[in-house]
């Protein structure tokens, strides 16, 4: 496999439920990204880790918690979501040296809907 | 208060005729611009880039121009293919030891064969 990947590529939950989104990366990178896309908004960064420790939490709702566990992988556990959290949600790695961030490769997302 | 907009939600261009993606910013600390392409159902991926200290970067039909006074970039696609039919994202970032790409909302294009 290469590149990222995300699972579920789907996923209906209810407000009370407790999920999770999984994101690989098989890129050798230092850094990965939870991003937020909305419709008709930017996508927006919520979370970045590099070398496994969060450096960047742009004032993202606690119901919202990442974790990563290693270089390659990536979490975002979700827990009493609301249905204005439906959006499609990136992972994203890059290749970070010094002050110089490399581009971004995004995974395919995984499209949350939150009933 | 957005830092980085792409004003033209939309564009149809017909096939072999150029495209002209336009992005504006507002951040005069903004040294590296990227633009990415999307797909239905699929992520963004990585299209051309340019650093601050050019004004200019082509790769095959892409090309990417940079207007540092006026904080403006735009993405050139010629000649303009059917595949190229996607919503293209620009996106800017200050290479201060930050890890903050600043998206744009996106422009859509349609190429017409």
């Amino acid at each position: 496999e290469t590149g990222v990947t995300q699972t579920p590529r789907h996923l209906v939950m209810g407000m009370t439920n407790k999920k999770s989104l999984k994101c690989e990366q098989h890129l050798g990178h230092n850094a990965m990204y939870w991003y937020k896309q909305s419709a008709k908004k930017p996508l927006e960064l919520m979370f970045v880790y590099s070398l496994e420790e969060r450096v960047e939490n742009n004032s993202v709702p606690s119901r919202f918690s990442p974790e990563c566990p290693n270089s390659s992988h990536l979490f975002l556990h979700l827990h009493t979501l609301q249905p204005e959290d439906s959006a499609l949600y990136l992972c994203a790695s890059s290749h970070t040296s010094g002050a110089n961030t490399g581009e971004l490769f995004f995974g395919e997302g995984s499209r949350l809907t939150v009933l | 208060d957005q830092q980085v907009k792409q004003n033209s939600p939309s564009l149809s261009v017909q096939e072999g005729r150029i495209s002209i993606l336009n992005c504006d910013y507002t951040n005069s600390m903004f040294d590296y611009f990227l633009w990415y392409k999307k797909y239905p159902a699929e992520g963004p991926t990585f299209l051309i880039s340019i650093s601050s200290i050019k004004d200019k970067n082509e790769d095959g039909r892409f090309t990417v121009f940079l207007n540092k006074s006026a904080k403006h970039l735009s993405l050139h696609i010629v000649p303009s293919q059917p595949g190229d039919s996607a919503v293209y994202f620009c996106a800017a970032s200050a290479t201060s030891g930050t890890y903050k790409y600043i998206f744009g909302t996106g422009t859509r294009l349609k190429v017409l064969a």
